[in-house]
């Protein structure tokens, strides 16, 4: 969805590495999520936010932070990437709807 | 917490057949389903979904099934086209969870021209 954007698209980096993905979005929603996707695994929720004041952890938090900069943005940071942690990540936003989610295109992160 | 499990994880099907995708869930206060569609290269997008208050819907080609006493959920896509070649993604929703969604494995569908 073009109103959901994520940078990069594609990162390659290497392990003890600190990373920053970032998320943007143009809907006017309040409620943000990151995603990682693996495959045979599903998409995993790994922190997702209610508005700017609220960050809460989802099922697969460590070795990961975020930031909720403004409403329309939110970043997902490795403080110190791993190899395990190579995966296709996602954001996704909802809004008055909430349980309706709007997906970005995603971020595949390599971890050498 | 919920779980949800999809089967099967590959599906393969020529065109014009249906394909039929089902998922199971363990929370018995999940009462939201929708299902999401994930192309190439793409994030995955709502195609359908369904509450619990509903036991069936379709949209044109798509149908959704509940069956709330066996927790269970089925996407049908009928006369299928090649475009609908992709991974597919059922997931599951409580009232109570403010919105977080808990998804299945996914199912990789082929439809051989």
């Amino acid at each position: 969805d073009a109103d959901v954007t994520q940078t990069p698209r594609n990162r390659i980096t290497k392990t003890g590495k600190r990373i920053m993905l970032e998320c943007s979005q143009t809907k006017g929603h309040d409620r943000m999520y990151w995603y990682r996707q693996d495959p045979g695994l599903g998409l995993r929720l790994i922190y997702y936010s209610f508005d700017v004041k609220d960050i809460n952890k989802g099922e697969i938090s460590d070795g990961y932070s975020v930031s909720r900069q403004a409403q329309a943005k939110f970043s997902l940071s490795l403080e110190s990437a791993i190899p395990n942690q190579t995966a296709l990540y996602f954001c996704a936003t909802s809004g008055d709807r909430k349980e309706t989610q709007y997906f970005g295109p995603g971020t595949r992160l390599l971890v050498l | 917490g919920e779980n949800v499990e999809q089967h099967p994880s590959t599906l393969s099907v020529q065109e014009g057949d249906s394909a039929v995708i089902k998922c199971t869930y363990s929370d018995s206060a999940s009462n939201y389903f929708p299902w999401y569609k994930q192309e190439l290269g793409k994030g995955p997008q709502l195609i359908i979904d369904i509450r619990s208050n509903v036991g069936e819907k379709k949209d044109q080609r798509i149908a959704v099934t509940l069956n709330k006493t066996a927790k269970h959920f089925s996407l049908h896509i009928t006369e299928t086209q090649p475009e609908d070649s992709a991974v597919y993604f059922c997931a599951a929703s409580t009232g109570t969870s403010y919105g977080k969604l808990t998804f299945g494995q996914g199912t990789i569908l082929t439809v051989h021209p």
